[in-house]
């Protein structure tokens, strides 16, 4: 069975500095996705950023990347010099080969400090 | 483009009425997603769909439940007869392909049942 679990359920950061949202992953399917979305407090769930278990390199986008350490199944989150709308529910999700549904974890809310 | 649409935003109804829920995909995506949000349980899959056809029900509550896609471009989520336990935010999804791609997920409906 699948599984995703995230530790964090509360995380500050200053503004400006970086912050790491941990997620571990469980999964015997030898391919699969790794992803983290972004919902505020208004509620849509927002993509940020993809990791394919066969990628070389840590995926990136803009502020954000991902840790991909995959001997320890893990894909942490990175987001550098945090801004105040990054305060939001953070969730880490996987999808494996056997169906198209994503497994969620419980999520970490972040907050920004000014 | 369009981003996934979902109808109405926001319902609140009296237990025992039917609740119709709608969502439109991105154009060209062909798997469509039905997630149901709540406390308790955190995020998890009702029913996905590829190219029309559905893949995947196992997450479907009860016989209460039911969803239909009868086109690329249009599905509908209905609970008939609603309960007090069915409020939730619902949220429709779509991506391309069965593969590991990312899915884009729509603003939600927040159901409540009174």
């Amino acid at each position: 069975a699948q599984k995703i679990t995230q530790t964090q359920p509360g995380m500050f950061v200053q503004e400006k500095e970086a912050v790491t949202l941990d997620c571990t992953y469980d999964t015997s399917d030898p391919s699969y996705g790794l992803f983290w979305y972004k919902q505020p407090s208004s509620g849509e769930m927002i993509f940020l950023i993809y990791q394919g278990s066969y990628d070389q390199q840590n995926a990136t986008e803009g502020r954000y990347s991902l840790n991909f350490q995959k001997a320890r199944k893990s894909a942490n989150l990175v987001i550098s010099a945090s801004q105040l709308g990054d305060s939001a529910m953070y969730f880490c999700a996987m999808r494996g080969t056997q169906g198209g549904k994503l497994i969620f974890g419980q999520g970490t809310e972040l907050s920004v400090k000014p | 483009d369009a981003g996934v649409i979902q109808s109405p935003r926001h319902e609140v109804t009296e237990m025992g009425q039917e609740v119709t829920l709608r969502c439109k995909p991105i154009s060209g995506h062909n798997s469509l997603f039905w997630y149901r949000q709540t406390m308790m349980r955190g995020l998890e899959l009702l029913i996905y769909f590829n190219n029309n056809v559905p893949i995947d029900d196992s997450g479907m509550p009860e016989d209460r439940f039911s969803a239909k896609m009868p086109n690329a471009s249009f599905s509908t989520l209905k609970i008939q007869p609603s309960e007090p336990r069915d409020s939730a935010v619902y949220f429709c999804a779509s991506s391309l392909g069965q593969g590991l791609g990312e899915q884009y997920f729509g603003p939600g409906t927040r159901l409540t049942v009174t």
